[in-house]
């Protein structure tokens, strides 16, 4: 069955460094989405992605965070200058229909 | 975002039904009733989906009040595996069709 994939599983850098996780979705799948989720705390959408732009994004996106389909295939999320407060779980997710979530990638801000 | 309520938690036993309910009083005539879970250390997973009929697929049912304020997931004989946070979103048709989630309900399943 396919899944949507994320690297790294796990990322740990230090407050003002930029970071990229990357997603491959779906084949087939038309729309793409990030999501975030602070330890304990509830999944909180981040941006929505379509027709090659930004579809919709939420307050938490702000200047810092970007996004991008390089290639056709991944689709990355940028964080050009991490703070503590960004170590979350980062969720890609990607859907013809219903939304399918990736694994995650653990982001830790030091 | 239409709100939804559920119960923090709730226990079943193994190879017992469990029904989790969730309340949309607010809900609008376009919005789909999705429910996705959470299993520990994992990303969410989709579960099923409706509009107004009571829907079935391989993971659960769902039935769906006549006036559709409220709805409840149907897991037929949970397992140890089904022990996950269950969460009742309401997703617009119009736009991104983002998911706003909650806080969910965290279901133990007793041995």
């Amino acid at each position: 069955e396919p899944e949507v994939t994320q690297t790294p599983s796990h990322q740990v850098t230090q407050m003002g460094q930029e970071v990229i996780l990357r997603c491959v979705p779906i084949s087939n799948h038309l729309y793409f989405y990030w999501y975030r989720q602070i330890l304990g705390q509830k999944v909180e959408f981040l941006v929505s992605f379509y027709n090659n732009e930004i579809s919709e994004k939420s307050e938490i996106f702000d200047d810092q965070f970007s996004v991008e389909r390089p290639d056709g295939s991944n689709f990355t999320l940028k964080i050009r200058s991490t703070k503590l407060e960004d170590s979350a779980m980062y969720f890609c997710a990607s859907r013809l229909i219903e939304q399918y979530f990736g694994p995650g990638t653990r982001l830790t801000v030091t | 975002d239409a709100k939804t309520t559920q119960p923090n938690s709730m226990e079943s036993n193994e190879e017992e039904p469990v029904h989790l309910p969730c309340n949309h009083s607010t809900i609008s005539g376009t919005d789909y009733i999705h429910w996705y879970r959470q299993l520990p250390s994992q990303g969410p997973e989709y579960v099923i989906h409706g509009l107004t009929s009571n829907v079935n697929n391989r993971m659960a049912s769902l039935a769906i009040a006549e006036d559709r304020k409220s709805s409840t997931l149907i897991l037929h004989r949970a397992t140890l595996r089904d022990a996950a946070v269950y969460y009742c979103i309401l997703r617009s048709q119009q736009g991104a069709q983002k998911l706003v989630f909650g806080q969910g309900t965290r279901l133990t399943i007793n041995p």
